[in-house]
């Protein structure tokens, strides 16, 4: 199975910060990775996938890069709205795996 | 509006069964694979398969044979997850989600089963 490893699991920043999550894949995963956010109480919300596309609707303070093991997920400068926890998913192989999260808190 | 609608809340006593409904609306359920999620409390998100919405083919991951089952209406709007035997452990929210091949773009609301006696 394909592991991914979110760095870090707690973060926290104040509003208009600018905001960087890795994750990390066991094994090389292509472009096959998508974030995204989910707030209490809620079910988790698309951000980006393919690695770099943003979901419509996303707002484009929010942004990924990454190919191959590595990759980051972007908040350019952070919004109240922003604060929430941050999974990573690789969807090139099976079993459909997800990072453990990233809680993003207010500083 | 594209969206997948979830059975409610469900309280179950330990060794019953329950079982989860996920309807489509806006979009045809068969056009897409739907998996399953599961969120413990406090926890993260664990994949638990995917039903393959034209033939109705379920794939379970790991950990999840046995006593879950997935399956699909007749009249191929509507997808469920059914989880017998339950334990205190089967406590969680289960979402389901829709698989376009590159990201799981939409997502039922979740259902939250609490087993508890």
């Amino acid at each position: 199975d394909v592991q991914l490893t979110q760095s870090p699991p707690f973060l926290s920043a104040s509003v208009g910060d600018r905001v960087t999550i890795t994750c990390r894949a066991s094994q090389g995963i292509s472009f096959y990775l998508a974030w995204y956010q989910q707030k209490p109480g809620r079910a988790p919300k698309l951000l980006i996938y393919g690695a770099s596309t943003l979901q419509s609707g996303v707002p484009s303070r929010f942004s990924g890069s990454g190919s191959g093991t590595e990759f980051t997920l972007t908040i350019s400068s952070l919004q109240p709205e922003d604060f929430a926890t941050y999974y990573c998913q690789q969807l090139h192989t099976y079993p459909r795996t997800f990072g453990q999260g990233t809680k993003l808190e207010i500083k | 509006q594209v969206q997948l609608v979830q059975s409610g809340s469900e309280l179950k006593k330990p060794g019953a069964s329950v079982k989860i409904s996920c309807t489509a609306s806006g979009y045809t359920l068969t056009k897409y694979p739907v998996n399953w999620v599961r969120q413990a409390p406090g926890q993260g998100l664990e994949w638990m398969g995917w039903i393959n919405t034209n033939t109705g083919k379920p794939i379970y991951a790991r950990g999840f044979t046995g006593r879950f089952v997935f399956s699909l209406d007749p009249s191929g709007s509507t997808t469920y997850l059914q989880i017998s035997r339950l334990k205190a452990d089967d406590t969680a929210v289960y979402y389901c989600a829709r698989d376009i091949g590159d990201t799981f773009d939409i997502w039922g609301q979740g259902t939250m089963v609490t087993v508890s006696s």
